[in-house]
Protein backbone atom coordinates (compact mmCIF):
# COMPACT_ATOMS: atom_id res chain seq x y z
CA UNK A 1 0.00 0.00 0.00
CA UNK A 2 0.94 3.36 -0.73
CA UNK A 3 1.06 6.41 2.06
CA UNK A 4 1.98 9.87 2.38
CA UNK A 5 3.24 11.52 5.19
CA UNK A 6 3.56 15.64 5.82
CA UNK A 7 4.88 15.70 9.36
CA UNK A 8 3.97 19.59 9.74
CA UNK A 9 -0.02 20.50 9.55
CA UNK A 10 1.41 24.02 9.60
CA UNK A 11 4.52 26.14 9.32
CA UNK A 12 4.84 29.95 9.90
CA UNK A 13 7.99 31.80 8.71
CA UNK A 14 9.00 35.21 8.02
CA UNK A 15 8.98 36.60 4.81
CA UNK A 16 12.26 36.46 2.76
CA UNK A 17 13.53 33.56 5.03
CA UNK A 18 14.17 30.09 3.84
CA UNK A 19 11.88 27.09 3.75
CA UNK A 20 11.38 23.51 3.99
CA UNK A 21 7.70 21.42 3.70
CA UNK A 22 9.10 17.76 4.16
CA UNK A 23 7.34 14.80 2.45
CA UNK A 24 8.18 10.86 3.24
CA UNK A 25 6.32 8.66 1.28
CA UNK A 26 5.70 4.25 1.48
CA UNK A 27 5.17 2.28 -1.53
CA UNK A 28 5.79 -0.59 -2.42
CA UNK A 29 6.20 -0.37 -6.03
CA UNK A 30 8.13 2.89 -7.87
CA UNK A 31 6.60 5.89 -7.44
CA UNK A 32 6.19 9.30 -9.35
CA UNK A 33 6.45 11.98 -6.97
CA UNK A 34 4.78 15.46 -6.85
CA UNK A 35 4.13 19.09 -5.24
CA UNK A 36 1.05 20.55 -5.70
CA UNK A 37 0.19 24.15 -4.22
CA UNK A 38 -3.67 25.19 -3.40
CA UNK A 39 -4.72 28.73 -2.55
CA UNK A 40 -7.67 29.40 -0.61
CA UNK A 41 -10.58 28.24 -2.63
CA UNK A 42 -8.75 27.49 -5.54
CA UNK A 43 -7.93 24.01 -7.05
CA UNK A 44 -4.69 22.65 -7.11
CA UNK A 45 -1.66 23.75 -8.48
CA UNK A 46 1.27 21.91 -10.17
CA UNK A 47 4.73 23.15 -8.18
CA UNK A 48 6.72 20.16 -9.53
CA UNK A 49 7.39 16.98 -10.54
CA UNK A 50 10.02 13.76 -9.90
CA UNK A 51 9.47 11.10 -12.85
CA UNK A 52 13.16 10.15 -13.29
CA UNK A 53 16.16 11.92 -13.60
CA UNK A 54 18.28 13.97 -11.48
CA UNK A 55 17.08 13.80 -8.32
CA UNK A 56 16.50 17.88 -7.71
CA UNK A 57 13.42 19.00 -9.69
CA UNK A 58 12.84 22.62 -9.77
CA UNK A 59 9.64 24.05 -10.45
CA UNK A 60 7.69 27.58 -10.75
CA UNK A 61 7.56 30.08 -8.24
CA UNK A 62 11.41 29.29 -7.27
CA UNK A 63 10.35 26.06 -5.42
CA UNK A 64 12.62 23.30 -5.70
CA UNK A 65 12.33 19.33 -4.21
CA UNK A 66 14.86 16.77 -4.15
CA UNK A 67 13.91 13.15 -4.39
CA UNK A 68 15.76 10.89 -1.77
CA UNK A 69 14.98 7.18 -2.22
CA UNK A 70 17.08 6.12 0.19
CA UNK A 71 15.39 7.93 2.96
CA UNK A 72 11.92 7.97 0.64
CA UNK A 73 11.57 11.64 1.01
CA UNK A 74 10.69 14.28 -1.78
CA UNK A 75 11.33 17.40 0.11
CA UNK A 76 10.04 20.88 -0.79
CA UNK A 77 12.48 24.24 -0.51
CA UNK A 78 12.51 27.45 -1.23
CA UNK A 79 15.40 29.96 -0.39
CA UNK A 80 13.26 33.15 0.33
CA UNK A 81 9.33 33.57 0.64
CA UNK A 82 7.28 35.85 -0.13
CA UNK A 83 3.70 36.75 1.33
CA UNK A 84 2.25 35.03 -1.75
CA UNK A 85 3.66 31.97 -0.99
CA UNK A 86 0.93 31.64 1.83
CA UNK A 87 -1.27 28.69 0.62
CA UNK A 88 -1.64 25.01 1.23
CA UNK A 89 0.91 22.82 -0.19
CA UNK A 90 0.06 19.06 -0.81
CA UNK A 91 2.99 16.64 -1.60
CA UNK A 92 1.29 13.46 -3.28
CA UNK A 93 3.14 9.85 -5.03
CA UNK A 94 1.25 8.16 -8.33
CA UNK A 95 2.17 4.56 -9.21
CA UNK A 96 3.44 4.38 -12.53
CA UNK A 97 0.11 3.35 -14.14
CA UNK A 98 -0.88 7.09 -13.46
CA UNK A 99 -4.02 6.06 -12.13
CA UNK A 100 -4.59 7.36 -8.59
CA UNK A 101 -2.76 10.05 -6.94
CA UNK A 102 -1.89 9.36 -2.72
CA UNK A 103 -2.18 12.99 -1.38
CA UNK A 104 -0.55 13.45 2.00
CA UNK A 105 -2.77 15.75 4.66
CA UNK A 106 -1.48 19.16 3.61
CA UNK A 107 0.83 21.95 5.03
CA UNK A 108 -0.79 25.22 5.71
CA UNK A 109 2.53 27.80 5.01
CA UNK A 110 2.28 31.17 6.52
CA UNK A 111 4.17 33.77 5.64
CA UNK A 112 4.65 36.79 8.00
CA UNK A 113 5.70 40.24 6.66
CA UNK B 1 -2.68 25.02 -20.69
CA UNK B 2 -5.70 22.50 -20.41
CA UNK B 3 -8.33 23.90 -18.12
CA UNK B 4 -10.93 21.96 -15.82
CA UNK B 5 -13.94 24.36 -15.25
CA UNK B 6 -15.44 23.38 -12.04
CA UNK B 7 -19.05 24.65 -11.18
CA UNK B 8 -20.25 25.52 -8.42
CA UNK B 9 -17.40 26.77 -6.35
CA UNK B 10 -19.59 26.53 -3.41
CA UNK B 11 -23.10 25.39 -2.40
CA UNK B 12 -25.36 25.75 0.28
CA UNK B 13 -28.04 23.29 0.80
CA UNK B 14 -30.73 21.69 2.58
CA UNK B 15 -30.28 17.97 4.34
CA UNK B 16 -32.02 15.46 2.38
CA UNK B 17 -31.81 17.62 -1.11
CA UNK B 18 -29.44 16.51 -4.15
CA UNK B 19 -26.84 18.75 -5.58
CA UNK B 20 -25.25 18.43 -8.62
CA UNK B 21 -21.40 19.29 -9.31
CA UNK B 22 -20.13 19.57 -12.61
CA UNK B 23 -16.58 19.40 -14.62
CA UNK B 24 -15.76 20.25 -17.74
CA UNK B 25 -12.79 20.39 -19.98
CA UNK B 26 -12.15 23.35 -22.01
CA UNK B 27 -9.52 22.44 -24.35
CA UNK B 28 -9.01 18.55 -24.22
CA UNK B 29 -11.52 15.52 -24.34
CA UNK B 30 -11.04 13.65 -20.52
CA UNK B 31 -11.44 10.16 -21.24
CA UNK B 32 -11.05 9.77 -17.68
CA UNK B 33 -11.88 11.58 -14.66
CA UNK B 34 -11.26 11.76 -11.44
CA UNK B 35 -13.74 12.49 -8.35
CA UNK B 36 -11.79 13.78 -4.96
CA UNK B 37 -12.88 14.46 -1.69
CA UNK B 38 -11.32 16.87 1.17
CA UNK B 39 -12.42 16.95 4.50
CA UNK B 40 -11.63 19.81 7.03
CA UNK B 41 -7.82 19.29 7.73
CA UNK B 42 -7.60 16.10 5.90
CA UNK B 43 -5.93 15.17 2.83
CA UNK B 44 -7.92 14.28 -0.56
CA UNK B 45 -9.20 11.19 -0.88
CA UNK B 46 -10.08 9.42 -4.28
CA UNK B 47 -13.63 8.47 -4.14
CA UNK B 48 -14.38 7.34 -7.85
CA UNK B 49 -12.98 7.01 -11.64
CA UNK B 50 -14.99 7.99 -14.35
CA UNK B 51 -14.69 6.94 -17.75
CA UNK B 52 -16.44 8.54 -20.64
CA UNK B 53 -19.54 6.10 -21.97
CA UNK B 54 -19.11 3.23 -19.20
CA UNK B 55 -20.04 3.39 -15.13
CA UNK B 56 -17.17 5.17 -13.05
CA UNK B 57 -15.06 3.04 -10.75
CA UNK B 58 -15.53 3.60 -6.77
CA UNK B 59 -12.97 3.56 -4.25
CA UNK B 60 -13.73 1.50 -0.99
CA UNK B 61 -16.24 2.83 0.98
CA UNK B 62 -17.58 5.29 -1.17
CA UNK B 63 -20.97 4.69 -1.82
CA UNK B 64 -22.36 5.08 -5.37
CA UNK B 65 -25.44 5.47 -4.71
CA UNK B 66 -24.95 8.29 -2.90
CA UNK B 67 -22.68 9.58 -5.23
CA UNK B 68 -23.94 9.36 -8.66
CA UNK B 69 -21.14 9.73 -11.43
CA UNK B 70 -21.55 10.68 -14.98
CA UNK B 71 -19.34 11.07 -17.76
CA UNK B 72 -21.67 10.86 -20.95
CA UNK B 73 -18.97 13.17 -22.67
CA UNK B 74 -15.44 13.53 -23.47
CA UNK B 75 -15.70 17.31 -21.69
CA UNK B 76 -18.37 16.90 -18.99
CA UNK B 77 -18.03 14.76 -15.73
CA UNK B 78 -20.90 15.61 -13.15
CA UNK B 79 -20.93 14.87 -9.64
CA UNK B 80 -24.76 14.09 -7.75
CA UNK B 81 -24.25 14.07 -4.03
CA UNK B 82 -28.04 12.24 -3.19
CA UNK B 83 -30.04 12.96 -0.42
CA UNK B 84 -27.07 15.25 0.86
CA UNK B 85 -26.44 14.98 4.74
CA UNK B 86 -24.13 17.01 7.31
CA UNK B 87 -21.69 14.60 7.29
CA UNK B 88 -21.03 14.97 3.36
CA UNK B 89 -20.44 18.37 3.78
CA UNK B 90 -16.68 18.93 2.21
CA UNK B 91 -14.65 20.58 -0.60
CA UNK B 92 -15.05 18.28 -3.88
CA UNK B 93 -12.48 18.74 -6.58
CA UNK B 94 -12.19 16.70 -10.16
CA UNK B 95 -9.41 15.67 -11.86
CA UNK B 96 -8.48 15.07 -15.17
CA UNK B 97 -5.66 13.38 -17.17
CA UNK B 98 -4.28 15.86 -20.45
CA UNK B 99 -2.05 13.30 -22.40
CA UNK B 100 -1.07 9.89 -21.96
CA UNK B 101 2.18 11.25 -19.32
CA UNK B 102 2.21 12.52 -16.17
CA UNK B 103 0.30 15.56 -16.87
CA UNK B 104 -3.06 16.44 -14.77
CA UNK B 105 -5.59 19.02 -14.19
CA UNK B 106 -7.43 19.90 -11.14
CA UNK B 107 -10.76 21.95 -11.15
CA UNK B 108 -11.19 24.82 -8.28
CA UNK B 109 -13.24 22.34 -6.02
CA UNK B 110 -17.10 22.58 -5.06
CA UNK B 111 -17.42 23.32 -1.11
CA UNK B 112 -20.71 21.32 -0.37
CA UNK B 113 -22.26 22.50 3.33
CA UNK B 114 -25.44 20.67 4.36
CA UNK B 115 -27.20 22.28 6.56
Amino acid sequence: AQSVTQLDSQVPVFEEAPVELRCNYSSSVSVYLFWYVQYPNQGLQLLLKYLSGSTLVKGINGFEAEFNKSQTSFHLRKPSVHISDTAEYFCAVILYNFNKFYFGSGTKLNVKP
Amino acid sequence: GAVVSQHPSWVICKSGTSVKIECRSLDFQATTMFWYRQFPKQSLMLMATSNEGSKATYEQGVEKDKFLINHASLTLSTLTVTSAHPEDSSFYICSARTGTGSDYTFGSGTRLTVV
